[in-house]
């Protein structure tokens, strides 16, 4: 099983809708949890961190559930500039060290 | 804040020579970095993780003699591939953490370089 796991897609939307990504990971253990965002041969940026109180962040909201051991990603009203692949990441602490488990990416192309 | 470089943006060498890319925290003080590599349509693997001032710590089946890591200061960290070859063509990127300011416990956030594309002929 690996450690973090995503749908790959690409799941296609029209542009305004409403779109959930979900990522579980392994590692009870795990630190911390983020969504990245990664544009065509381009470096991941953060879109958020993740907490168990969830949190939002204007169309995007993220939550964390410890016990499912499960993050997800809604994005609500769609732009075009949205279209990009969502990594879920989970930081792990590993001899003193933190550590970024990356899964591979869920690809989301908004359609005008 | 939190702005990290990465030197040369895009390489193009021949086989068998070695290629150094620079990856600098400019805004803050790095007191780890990690190397990764990305193939095309895969996600980023993790190459060797890197503390200021001591050996990097290298990833199972990353070869420590073909990928030589210097983090010689809280501000930069080189990675070396030496006698490159085809295979290692690639998307390698940096990225750095930090200490939160606040001197709570380390959240372990990292902020990633834009990254060097390696072509080896």
């Amino acid at each position: 099983r690996k450690e973090v796991e995503q749908d790959p897609g690409p799941f296609n939307v029209p542009e305004g809708a409403t779109v959930a990504f979900n990522c579980t990971y392994s590692n009870s253990a795990s630190q911390s949890f983020f969504w990245y965002r990664q544009d065509c041969r381009k470096e991941p940026k953060l879109l958020m961190s993740v907490y168990s109180s969830g949190n939002e962040d204007g169309r995007f909201t993220a939550q964390l559930n410890r016990a499912s051991q499960y993050i997800s990603l809604l994005i609500r009203d769609s732009k075009l500039s949205d279209s990009a692949t969502y990594l879920c990441v989970v930081n792990e602490r590993t001899s003193g060290t933190y550590k970024y488990i990356f899964g591979t990416g869920t690809r989301l192309k908004v359609l005008a | 804040g939190a702005v990290v470089s990465q030197h040369p943006s895009r390489v193009i060498c021949k086989s068998g020579t070695s290629v150094k890319i620079e990856c600098r925290s400019l805004d803050f003080q790095a007191t780890t970095m990690f190397w990764y590599r990305q193939f095309p349509k895969q996600s980023l693997m993790l190459m060797a993780t890197s503390n200021e001032g001591s050996k990097a710590t290298y990833e199972q089946g990353v070869e420590k003699d073909k990928f030589l890591i210097n983090h010689a200061s809280l501000t930069l960290s080189t990675l070396t591939v030496t006698s490159a070859h085809p295979e290692d063509s690639s998307f390698y990127i940096c990225s750095a953490s930090q200490k939160v300011r606040t001197g709570r416990a380390y959240d372990g956030t990292q902020y990633f370089g834009p990254g060097t594309r390696l072509l080896v002929l």
